[in-house]
């Protein structure tokens, strides 16, 4: 069964920086494309950025195209999202999950880390 | 962008209840429909497939229906274990969406 394990959240400044990490283990990492979705608290789940195994594919949501930045190292099975320009309404749990492609799902999911943008 | 809306926000039923949570999409979206449970404090985890199948490991009490733009998730005899919040999401040409989700509490 797959393993995720996110890391790098925080408090963080309006428009300051993050970069959180999603270590993953017990299934071949470079095969499969990697996602980061989010909760902002009481709220529902929004998609925001996906990378393919080879890195050669990206996806982002509106809301974060060009302030968020997706990407993967395979040597160290770990994918990463720089978060930039942060703003308030970017305080949410962030969660790195595994695409199962062929159905179009997140089959499996971190455990979650707290993003809370705030003076 | 397509929408996705459930139905109900809340849903308030009792141990051994049948419950069904419907998710509407704003146009056809063929069979590209999951379902997802979320526990307070946990990761969602992944119920149903291309709107009816079933993820392994998930109970039988569990199913999907539907196509185009209308599904159903059923849970046939609630246990208490159910009570949750459960998401339908979409995908389609590299863009992932969900519905608002759907609060299912002890009455």
């Amino acid at each position: 069964e797959a393993q995720l394990l996110e890391s790098g959240g925080g408090l963080v400044q309006p428009g300051g920086s993050l970069r959180l990490s999603c270590a993953a283990s017990a299934f071949t990492f470079s095969s499969y494309a990697m996602s980061w979705v989010r909760q902002a608290p009481g709220k529902g789940l929004e998609w925001l950025s996906t990378i393919s195994g080879g890195s050669r594919s990206i996806f982002y949501a509106d809301s974060v195209r060009g302030r968020f930045t997706i990407s993967r190292d395979n040597s160290k099975n770990t994918l990463f999202l720089q978060m930039n320009s942060l703003r308030a309404d970017d305080t949410a749990v962030y969660y790195c999950a595994k695409v199962w492609a062929a159905s179009g799902v997140f089959d499996s999911w971190g455990q979650g880390t707290l993003v809370t943008v705030s003076p | 962008d397509i929408q996705m809306t459930q139905s109900p926000s809340t849903l308030s039923a009792s141990v051994g209840d049948r419950v069904t949570i419907t998710c509407r999409a704003s146009q056809n979206i063929n069979d590209w429909l999951a379902w997802y449970q979320q526990k307070p404090g946990k990761a969602p985890d992944l119920l149903i497939f291309k709107a009816s199948n079933v993820q392994h490991g998930v109970p039988p009490r569990f199913s999907g229906g539907g196509s185009g733009t209308e599904f159903t998730l059923t849970i046939s005899s609630l246990q208490p274990d159910d009570f949750a919040t459960y998401y339908c999401q979409h995908y389609s040409s590299y863009l992932w969406t969900f519905g608002q989700g759907t609060r299912v509490e002890i009455k």
